[in-house]
């Protein structure tokens, strides 16, 4: 089973715009982290959010343990944002996350 | 100044043949994890290892061995290649212990090619 699943799977904004993405588990969870994955591999965490909100300049996510959901809403979207955000959620294994599919978004001028 | 070195970055292989994967990191940190990304499947774990022992092991299949010859090295060992161990294999570590709780960091990956 999909422990966890994420949406849209891709997204196409214009320059300025802003993006919402969403995560929902299988399972409660309040160890909740985003990744941003380049075009060409490298990942990069973006926010730790075990519940509430948190932000990071243009990044907010909100995470709602009660409704196994986290979202990730981007602000004035850039040309640069474009890539693939992964949400994951930490197991109980040491270092061990479980990811989902990924959101593929592209910001075009 | 990548702190976390994958070596090669691109790798093709002949089915049934062997190949390692290097993993280095200079972060100074206590645990290392490979994960394998694949077209048909999100990024996955495979293994934990912790001060150079093998703390987890989600990997089905003996095809796959971790080995660590320094605190700070993970390579990844792969033998009688298929076609479907193709996939980009990400290294990661973190620190972890007392009130550590980061998420492990990731290296750019080697993404290997079974032909």
């Amino acid at each position: 089973e999909q422990q966890v699943q994420q949406s849209p799977a891709s997204l196409v904004l214009q320059e300025a715009e802003n993006a919402e993405l969403q995560c929902s588990f299988s399972i409660f969870t309040n160890q909740v982290q985003w990744f941003y994955q380049r075009p060409g591999g490298r990942l990069v965490s973006l926010l730790y959010n075990p519940s509430g909100t948190k932000q990071s300049g243009r990044l907010t996510s909100t995470t709602v343990i009660k409704e196994r959901r986290s979202s990730l809403h981007i602000s004035s979207s850039q040309i640069t944002d474009s890539g693939t955000y992964l949400c994951a959620k930490r197991g109980s294994a040491l270092g061990r996350l479980h990811f989902g599919a990924g959101t593929q978004l592209i910001v075009i001028p | 100044d990548p702190k976390i070195i994958q070596k090669p970055k691109y790798l093709v292989a002949v089915t049934g043949s062997e190949k390692i994967l290097i993993c280095e990191q200079y972060l100074g940190h206590n645990a290392m994890y490979w994960y394998r990304q694949s077209a048909k499947k999100p990024l996955e774990f495979m293994f934990s290892y912790s001060y150079q022992k093998l703390m987890d092991n989600q990997t089905a299949s003996s095809r796959f061995q971790p080995q660590s010859s320094k605190k700070n090295h993970l390579d990844l060992q792969i033998t009688a290649l298929k076609p479907d161990d193709s996939a980009t294999y990400f290294c990661a570590s973190s620190q972890v212990g007392g009130h550590n709780n980061q998420a492990p960091l990731f290296g750019e990956g080697t993404r290997l090619s079974v032909l």
